[in-house]
Protein backbone atom coordinates (compact mmCIF):
# COMPACT_ATOMS: atom_id res chain seq x y z
CA UNK A 1 0.00 0.00 0.00
CA UNK A 2 1.74 2.96 -1.24
CA UNK A 3 -0.70 5.41 0.36
CA UNK A 4 -1.97 6.59 -3.73
CA UNK A 5 -5.38 4.68 -4.39
CA UNK A 6 -7.02 5.08 -7.79
CA UNK A 7 -10.58 3.61 -9.30
CA UNK A 8 -11.68 1.91 -11.14
CA UNK A 9 -8.60 -0.67 -11.64
CA UNK A 10 -10.28 -1.08 -14.70
CA UNK A 11 -12.50 0.64 -17.28
CA UNK A 12 -13.53 -0.07 -20.47
CA UNK A 13 -15.58 2.75 -22.53
CA UNK A 14 -16.85 3.68 -26.31
CA UNK A 15 -15.47 6.34 -27.80
CA UNK A 16 -18.49 9.01 -27.10
CA UNK A 17 -18.63 8.52 -23.35
CA UNK A 18 -17.81 11.00 -20.87
CA UNK A 19 -16.30 9.26 -17.52
CA UNK A 20 -13.80 10.35 -14.80
CA UNK A 21 -10.73 9.01 -13.33
CA UNK A 22 -10.02 9.58 -9.69
CA UNK A 23 -6.77 9.60 -7.83
CA UNK A 24 -6.28 9.75 -3.59
CA UNK A 25 -3.61 10.17 -1.94
CA UNK A 26 -3.22 9.79 1.60
CA UNK A 27 0.35 11.16 2.53
CA UNK A 28 -0.03 14.41 2.92
CA UNK A 29 1.56 15.74 -0.15
CA UNK A 30 1.66 18.61 -1.85
CA UNK A 31 1.75 17.72 -5.51
CA UNK A 32 0.00 15.30 -7.08
CA UNK A 33 0.69 14.03 -10.99
CA UNK A 34 -1.01 12.10 -13.89
CA UNK A 35 0.70 9.89 -16.49
CA UNK A 36 0.09 7.84 -19.37
CA UNK A 37 2.03 4.45 -19.33
CA UNK A 38 1.61 2.62 -22.97
CA UNK A 39 3.48 -1.00 -23.40
CA UNK A 40 6.99 -0.13 -24.61
CA UNK A 41 6.98 3.46 -23.88
CA UNK A 42 8.26 5.57 -21.50
CA UNK A 43 5.70 7.20 -19.09
CA UNK A 44 4.58 10.62 -20.12
CA UNK A 45 3.92 12.87 -17.88
CA UNK A 46 -0.05 14.48 -18.66
CA UNK A 47 -0.61 16.53 -15.67
CA UNK A 48 0.82 18.18 -12.69
CA UNK A 49 -1.18 20.11 -9.49
CA UNK A 50 1.25 21.82 -6.55
CA UNK A 51 -0.84 23.27 -4.06
CA UNK A 52 -4.15 22.50 -6.24
CA UNK A 53 -3.08 24.80 -9.01
CA UNK A 54 -2.34 22.98 -12.46
CA UNK A 55 1.02 24.00 -13.00
CA UNK A 56 1.87 21.49 -16.01
CA UNK A 57 -0.11 20.63 -18.81
CA UNK A 58 2.35 18.49 -21.52
CA UNK A 59 0.04 18.87 -24.68
CA UNK A 60 -2.21 16.91 -23.85
CA UNK A 61 -5.22 17.08 -25.87
CA UNK A 62 -8.52 18.84 -24.48
CA UNK A 63 -10.53 15.56 -24.46
CA UNK A 64 -8.62 14.56 -21.44
CA UNK A 65 -9.74 17.23 -18.53
CA UNK A 66 -8.13 17.40 -15.01
CA UNK A 67 -9.43 18.49 -11.79
CA UNK A 68 -7.67 19.01 -8.53
CA UNK A 69 -10.07 19.95 -5.65
CA UNK A 70 -8.02 19.89 -2.70
CA UNK A 71 -4.56 19.08 -2.04
CA UNK A 72 -5.51 14.97 -1.61
CA UNK A 73 -7.73 14.68 -4.39
CA UNK A 74 -6.92 14.32 -8.27
CA UNK A 75 -9.76 13.88 -11.33
CA UNK A 76 -8.82 12.92 -15.21
CA UNK A 77 -12.41 13.68 -16.60
CA UNK A 78 -12.34 11.64 -20.30
CA UNK A 79 -14.77 12.50 -22.89
CA UNK A 80 -14.93 11.39 -26.70
CA UNK A 81 -11.64 9.49 -26.39
CA UNK A 82 -9.83 7.19 -29.32
CA UNK A 83 -8.73 4.10 -29.24
CA UNK A 84 -5.01 5.43 -29.55
CA UNK A 85 -5.84 6.52 -25.76
CA UNK A 86 -5.89 3.26 -24.69
CA UNK A 87 -3.50 3.11 -22.09
CA UNK A 88 -2.79 2.73 -17.75
CA UNK A 89 -2.78 5.71 -16.61
CA UNK A 90 -0.89 6.44 -13.19
CA UNK A 91 -1.68 8.98 -10.79
CA UNK A 92 1.21 9.94 -8.34
CA UNK A 93 1.82 12.56 -5.49
CA UNK A 94 5.28 13.58 -3.68
CA UNK A 95 5.55 16.67 -1.21
CA UNK A 96 5.85 19.36 -3.24
CA UNK A 97 6.76 19.40 -7.13
CA UNK A 98 9.43 22.19 -7.14
CA UNK A 99 11.59 20.05 -5.02
CA UNK A 100 13.88 17.58 -7.45
CA UNK A 101 14.91 14.99 -4.93
CA UNK A 102 11.11 14.56 -4.01
CA UNK A 103 10.22 11.00 -4.45
CA UNK A 104 6.96 10.21 -6.39
CA UNK A 105 4.14 7.49 -4.93
CA UNK A 106 2.58 6.42 -7.25
CA UNK A 107 -1.16 4.54 -7.36
CA UNK A 108 -1.57 1.06 -9.26
CA UNK A 109 -2.92 2.94 -12.00
CA UNK A 110 -6.09 2.37 -14.41
CA UNK A 111 -5.98 0.18 -16.98
CA UNK A 112 -8.71 1.95 -19.78
CA UNK A 113 -10.15 0.82 -22.44
CA UNK A 114 -11.25 2.41 -25.43
CA UNK A 115 -13.19 0.85 -28.08
CA UNK B 1 15.21 17.99 -23.80
CA UNK B 2 16.16 15.62 -21.17
CA UNK B 3 15.46 11.95 -22.51
CA UNK B 4 16.31 8.65 -20.83
CA UNK B 5 17.32 5.11 -22.66
CA UNK B 6 17.18 1.76 -21.23
CA UNK B 7 18.85 -0.34 -23.75
CA UNK B 8 17.17 -3.78 -23.11
CA UNK B 9 13.79 -4.20 -23.17
CA UNK B 10 13.51 -7.98 -21.98
CA UNK B 11 15.79 -9.50 -20.10
CA UNK B 12 15.63 -12.96 -19.17
CA UNK B 13 17.84 -14.57 -16.26
CA UNK B 14 18.12 -17.64 -14.42
CA UNK B 15 17.74 -17.41 -10.55
CA UNK B 16 21.06 -16.55 -8.99
CA UNK B 17 22.34 -15.07 -12.03
CA UNK B 18 24.13 -11.34 -11.93
CA UNK B 19 21.66 -9.03 -13.57
CA UNK B 20 22.91 -5.59 -14.86
CA UNK B 21 20.96 -3.27 -16.40
CA UNK B 22 21.92 -0.11 -17.87
CA UNK B 23 20.19 3.74 -17.97
CA UNK B 24 22.14 6.01 -19.95
CA UNK B 25 20.57 9.83 -19.52
CA UNK B 26 21.11 13.03 -21.72
CA UNK B 27 21.33 15.86 -19.48
CA UNK B 28 24.34 17.60 -18.92
CA UNK B 29 23.61 19.73 -15.58
CA UNK B 30 22.72 18.26 -11.97
CA UNK B 31 20.34 15.48 -12.18
CA UNK B 32 18.63 13.52 -9.73
CA UNK B 33 18.46 9.50 -10.65
CA UNK B 34 15.85 6.90 -9.65
CA UNK B 35 15.70 3.46 -10.48
CA UNK B 36 11.53 2.16 -9.71
CA UNK B 37 10.08 -1.14 -9.98
CA UNK B 38 6.55 -2.17 -10.54
CA UNK B 39 5.92 -6.05 -9.91
CA UNK B 40 3.42 -8.05 -12.20
CA UNK B 41 -0.09 -6.87 -10.81
CA UNK B 42 1.63 -3.98 -9.08
CA UNK B 43 2.10 -0.39 -8.84
CA UNK B 44 5.06 1.67 -9.51
CA UNK B 45 7.29 1.41 -6.70
CA UNK B 46 10.56 3.04 -5.35
CA UNK B 47 13.59 0.95 -5.53
CA UNK B 48 16.91 3.23 -4.76
CA UNK B 49 17.66 6.92 -5.54
CA UNK B 50 20.59 9.01 -6.18
CA UNK B 51 21.20 12.70 -5.34
CA UNK B 52 24.45 13.66 -3.96
CA UNK B 53 27.50 11.70 -2.25
CA UNK B 54 28.77 8.42 -2.90
CA UNK B 55 27.93 7.31 -6.59
CA UNK B 56 27.59 3.47 -5.35
CA UNK B 57 23.58 3.37 -4.00
CA UNK B 58 22.19 0.63 -2.26
CA UNK B 59 18.51 0.77 -2.36
CA UNK B 60 16.21 -2.52 -1.39
CA UNK B 61 16.23 -6.24 -1.92
CA UNK B 62 19.83 -6.15 -2.30
CA UNK B 63 19.93 -4.05 -5.69
CA UNK B 64 22.01 -1.00 -6.38
CA UNK B 65 23.17 1.16 -8.60
CA UNK B 66 26.26 3.30 -9.82
CA UNK B 67 26.06 6.58 -10.95
CA UNK B 68 29.07 7.58 -13.23
CA UNK B 69 28.42 11.15 -14.14
CA UNK B 70 31.06 10.99 -17.08
CA UNK B 71 29.21 8.18 -18.88
CA UNK B 72 25.78 9.81 -18.46
CA UNK B 73 24.94 7.10 -17.00
CA UNK B 74 23.06 5.27 -13.50
CA UNK B 75 23.26 0.93 -13.98
CA UNK B 76 21.45 -1.08 -11.71
CA UNK B 77 22.81 -3.98 -10.78
CA UNK B 78 21.75 -7.35 -8.54
CA UNK B 79 24.57 -9.91 -7.71
CA UNK B 80 22.19 -12.56 -7.59
CA UNK B 81 18.58 -12.65 -8.61
CA UNK B 82 15.70 -14.24 -7.33
CA UNK B 83 12.59 -15.50 -9.38
CA UNK B 84 10.39 -12.57 -6.98
CA UNK B 85 12.77 -10.37 -8.72
CA UNK B 86 10.33 -10.68 -12.20
CA UNK B 87 9.67 -7.50 -12.87
CA UNK B 88 9.66 -4.25 -15.00
CA UNK B 89 12.53 -1.78 -14.07
CA UNK B 90 12.01 1.72 -14.84
CA UNK B 91 15.15 4.55 -14.55
CA UNK B 92 13.84 7.84 -14.25
CA UNK B 93 15.70 11.03 -13.59
CA UNK B 94 14.59 14.50 -12.58
CA UNK B 95 16.09 17.85 -14.26
CA UNK B 96 13.99 21.22 -14.09
CA UNK B 97 11.60 19.76 -11.43
CA UNK B 98 10.39 16.99 -13.96
CA UNK B 99 10.76 13.41 -13.78
CA UNK B 100 11.24 11.09 -17.45
CA UNK B 101 11.34 8.09 -17.33
CA UNK B 102 12.51 5.26 -20.07
CA UNK B 103 10.74 2.92 -21.69
CA UNK B 104 11.25 0.24 -18.85
CA UNK B 105 13.00 -3.08 -18.74
CA UNK B 106 11.23 -6.43 -18.40
CA UNK B 107 12.90 -8.56 -16.36
CA UNK B 108 12.13 -12.75 -16.32
CA UNK B 109 13.92 -14.92 -14.22
CA UNK B 110 13.64 -18.38 -14.46
CA UNK B 111 13.35 -20.92 -11.36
Amino acid sequence: ETGVTQTPRHLVMGMTNKKSLKCEQHLGHNAMYWYKQSAKKPLELMFVYNFKEQTENNSVPSRFSPECPNSSHLFLHLHTLQPEDSALYLCASSQEEQTTTDTQYFGPGTRLTVL
Amino acid sequence: AQSVSQHNHHVILSEAASLELGCNYSYGGTVNLFWYVQYPGQHLQLLLKYFSGDPLVKGIKGFEAEFIKSKFSFNLRKPSVQWSDTAEYFCAVTNDYKLSFGAGTTVTVRA
